[in-house]
């Protein structure tokens, strides 16, 4: 495509929920990275995907956070067990190769109530 | 540590007058450099960026950034804004052989008739 998609632009959940936050790069970036964008916090890094692996897993705030990734495509963002302190918005951004300039997609607003 | 600061939260500018955003980075060698926009609702745009070179940067929508070594600052620049201007504003950094990027706190730009 022409840019970075995601999916769902909303999600409203329980807490105690689970969800699943989906990522789709540029076509031919290899690089993929997530973010989470709240109002006490700002923007931090999550998670960063080299092809389908992850060398960098540091920022995950917690082991309800996962990732992964695809067929060095498509990526997905996992919480398990959601609290309202999820609130935010994710952010996916891809690149041609690590360190080089990042491209954001759009968004996903998740709301748990 | 590595950081960047905005420090300036909130700026209103009049329609036509110019725009000037603050950027200061802590690193420990020359990073890269971005700024990006975020209109309500969407994702993040990337104005321009610095790698290295001339330390005046063209970027998109009329906007330039000037690189200033002594100062460690990344200062944004408009001659003439215009009302789709407003926006907040993203500073961002990575050093070379790193991935994440480090985001300053943003900074809201306000056009007022």
């Amino acid at each position: 495509g022409a840019g970075v998609s995601q999916s769902p632009s909303n999600k409203v959940t329980e807490k105690g929920k689970d969800v699943e936050l989906r990522c789709d790069p540029i076509s031919g970036h290899t690089a993929l990275y997530w973010y989470r964008q709240s109002l006490g916090q700002g923007l931090e890094f999550l998670i960063y995907f080299q092809g389908n692996s992850a060398p960098d897993k540091s920022g995950l705030p917690s082991d309800r956070f996962s990732a992964e990734r695809t067929g060095g495509s498509v990526s997905t963002l996992t919480i398990q067990r959601t609290q309202q302190e999820d609130s935010a918005v994710y952010l996916c951004a891809s690149s041609s190769q690590g360190a080089d300039t990042q491209y954001f997609g759009p968004g996903t607003r998740l709301t748990v109530l | 540590a590595q950081s960047v600061t905005q420090p300036d939260i909130h700026i209103t500018v009049s329609e036509g007058a110019s725009l000037e955003l603050r950027c200061n980075y802590s690193y420990g060698a020359t990073p890269y450099l971005f700024w990006y926009v975020q209109s309500p609702g969407q994702g993040l745009q990337l104005l321009l960026k610095y790698f290295s070179g001339d330390t005046l940067v063209q970027g998109i929508k009329g906007f330039e950034a000037e690189f200033k070594r002594s100062q460690s600052s990344f200062n944004l620049r408009k001659p003439s804004v215009h009302w789709s201007d407003a926006a907040e504003y993203f500073c961002a950094a990575t050093s070379g052989n790193d991935y994440k990027l480090s985001f300053g706190a943003g900074t809201t730009v306000t056009v007022r008739a």
